[in-house]
């Protein structure tokens, strides 16, 4: 079946440091995939997406590349900032009618 | 900017009581999404409406859950009765199409006592 596995948290960096979080798929056919971040107490909104493979999508310096020889969708920053400070999801929708959504990697950046 | 509203922000309820959430999409996305969140985890799908129609409700408690779309613009979640395991956050979500991505609320927490 599809599904989502995201490298677990808590992730502890300083500010100005480089950011990886990984995310990897499992899917039949050519899934979309997409980021979405959520602040305490806040939904989630949508940070970024990809709809084919090498696309590469960004976003308030956030990027991700859809690679699809490793089926990764990896969420990078070059800095971080102490307001990135919240909850990642991967996510990733195959058609039909289901975004399936990881489990949520916590970052927390110290000042 | 457009936005998914969602009320009530907080809900504390005793154990057998009914419990309702109510949500309003963006104007015109067709679809609607009812996702419940446990707290450390990630959301999952509750319930999905193509305009006035469900179009997956696979994984709701259909014993004690029910949604409804009735002009296919805003809906409700009900719950009847709560009970302790139903405690979480309850997130609405809408999209225009099936393959974009989702504008979410921001969510009703539910603790039930």
């Amino acid at each position: 079946g599809n599904s989502v596995t995201q490298m677990e948290g808590p992730v502890t960096l300083s500010e100005e440091a480089f950011l990886t979080i990984n995310c990897t798929y499992t899917a039949t056919g050519y899934p979309s995939l997409f980021w979405y971040v959520q602040y305490p107490g806040e939904g989630l909104q949508l940070l970024l997406k990809a709809t084919k493979a090498d696309d590469k999508g960004s976003n308030k310096g956030f990027e991700a590349t859809y690679r699809k020889e490793t089926t990764s969708f990896h969420l990078e920053k070059g800095s971080v900032q102490v307001s990135d400070s919240a909850v990642y999801f991967c996510a990733l929708y195959t058609g039909g009618f289901k975004t399936i959504f990881g489990a949520g990697t916590r970052l927390f950046v110290k000042a | 900017e457009a936005e998914v509203a969602q009320s009530p922000r907080y809900k504390i309820t005793e154990k057998s009581q009914a419990v309702a959430f109510w949500c309003d999409p963006i104007s015109g996305h067709a679809t609607l999404y009812w996702y419940r969140q446990i707290l450390g985890q990630g959301p999952e799908l509750l319930v999905q409406f193509q305009d006035e129609s469900v179009v997956d409700d696979s994984q709701l408690p259909k014993d004690r859950f029910s949604a409804e779309r009735l002009k296919g613009v805003d809906s409700t979640l009900k719950i009847q009765p709560a009970e302790l395991g139903d405690s979480a956050m309850y997130l609405c979500a809408s999209s225009p199409d099936r393959g974009d991505g989702y504008t979410f609320g921001s969510g009703t927490r539910l603790t039930v006592v």
